[in-house]
């Protein structure tokens, strides 16, 4: 099962423009990661956020978390055609460290 | 150069016959992880370990094993009895689970189909 449901599924932006995607989460969790993937290759790590926490920046990424809605959102901001790429969060629970994604947002900049 | 490594890229697999990913990893990480990936779809988890010799099941175990015999090698054997195989299956790797360390470092994947 997923833990985390991401919408949309798919976005395609103009060069330029934000782009906004969202994930909400089954269980209570330790932390939420965001990660990006191209295509037909492993995930990379954007950014993560403590339970703790609301909000949290790192260049033009922008990552909020609601824990009352189990619900994150991951905004890039003036976004490149370079951007483009499959985004998923990730949330962590347990005392085993269970690492659980969501379904993923397939974002398309276009030049 | 420190890193995760997936081989083979590509494995094909025969019906019946069992077939074996290998994921080795040398920055020396405690916690290391398999996930399956469909087309289009994102990541499901089969099995994890967080130390030598011991491992959990993920959301999908059935028709997996694995071992962790080694802190740098987490193998992951695909058997008979997972009927439908074909997918992307990824492997991560978390150093010790404390605060700072909790971000995964991925392989490049191996791609396995059925013949």
């Amino acid at each position: 099962s997923q833990q985390g449901e991401e919408d949309p599924q798919a976005l395609s932006i103009q060069e330029g423009e934000n782009a906004t995607m969202n994930c909400s989460y089954k269980t209570s969790i330790n932390n939420l990661q965001w990660y990006r993937q191209n295509s037909g290759r492993g995930l990379v790590h954007l950014i993560l956020i403590r339970s703790n926490e609301r909000e949290k920046h790192s260049g033009r990424l922008r990552v909020t978390l609601d824990t009352s809605k189990k619900s994150s959102s991951l905004l890039i901001t003036a976004s490149r055609a370079a951007d483009t790429a499959s985004y998923f969060c990730a949330t962590v629970s347990g005392g085993y460290q269970k690492v659980t994604f969501g379904t993923g947002t397939k974002l398309q900049v276009i030049p | 150069d420190g890193g995760i490594t997936q081989s083979p890229k590509y494995l094909f697999r025969k019906e019946g016959q069992n077939v074996t990913l290998s994921c080795e990893q040398n920055l020396n990480h405690d916690a290391m992880y398999w996930y399956r990936q469909d087309p289009g779809q994102g990541l499901r988890l089969i099995y994890y370990s967080q130390i030598v010799n011991d491992f959990q099941k993920g959301d999908i175990a059935e028709g997996y094993s694995v071992s962790r015999e080694k802190k740098e090698s987490f193998p992951l054997t695909v058997t008979s009895a997972q009927k439908n195989p074909t997918a992307f299956y990824l492997c991560a790797s978390r150093d010790r689970p404390v605060v700072g360390n909790e971000k995964l470092f991925f392989g490049s994947g191996t791609q396995l189909s059925v013949l």
